[in-house]
């Protein structure tokens, strides 16, 4: 068990650029979230999936952005047209979803860093 | 609506010293409340959870954490401070009945005197 892991961990891009995340989630963890962090503040809900299902999106996920998880393991983000208030960190997170308390336990990933400019 | 409040952006202490972290929380039901830990270059890492039971929750790295719902509030507390705990610390909510949707504070940062 390595972990979450999150490739590349930093990305510089120009105004316009299409760009594509990826993450990687704990072997057998059947969920998978996408939160965004801002500099200082807390991370941000984005959307999540149940296995290839995706199960909600937030309001802060514009048409631009779309997530995919197609064989129910990886997962992938991408922002088409980026924009200078897409700058932020993109942090993805993995569980195995309800366990016996009925309650969900998240391991995050490192993080890819966007600068837009 | 769900929220999170953490009134204190930046704390330092010195090492050996006790620390208390302030957290609020708004939630209509019983909440499901999270410390995550956050290192510069590093992803989140759980400190501790409240789900239900026992209000005085201990976690890893000596924290602990007591939730009080009079004051709904769920402090993070460790004795004695060491240089290695300089990072930033979330206090989080669970949004719906299963925490799969976690709603967090805005950090706060705390540094370690020498």
């Amino acid at each position: 068990d390595t972990g979450v892991s999150q490739n590349p961990r930093h990305k510089i891009t120009k105004r316009g650029q299409n760009v594509t995340f990826r993450c990687d989630p704990i072997s057998e963890h059947n969920r998978l979230y996408w939160y965004r962090q801002t500099l200082g503040q807390g991370p941000e809900f984005l959307t999540y999936f149940q296995n290839e299902a995706q199960l909600e999106k937030s309001r802060l996920l514009s048409d631009r952005f779309s997530a995919e998880r197609p064989k129910g393991s990886f997962s992938t983000l991408e922002i088409q047209r980026t924009e200078q208030g897409d700058s932020a960190m993109y942090l993805c997170a993995s569980s195995l979803g309800v366990g016996r308390s009925g309650r969900d336990e998240q391991y995050f990933g490192p993080g890819t860093r966007l600068t837009v400019t | 609506a769900q929220s999170v409040t953490q009134p204190d952006i930046h704390i330092t202490v010195s090492e050996g010293a006790s620390l208390e972290l302030r957290c609020n929380y708004s939630y209509g039901a019983t909440p499901y409340l999270f410390w995550y830990v956050q290192s510069p270059g590093q992803g989140l890492q759980l400190l501790l959870k409240y789900f239900s039971g026992d209000t005085l929750v201990q976690g890893i790295k000596g924290f602990e954490a007591e939730f009080k719902r009079s004051q709904s509030s769920f402090n993070l507390r460790k004795p004695s401070v060491h240089w290695s705990d300089a990072a930033e610390y979330f206090c989080a909510v669970g949004a719906d009945s299963s925490a799969s949707k976690i709603i967090f504070g805005s950090g706060t940062r705390l540094s370690i005197r020498p």
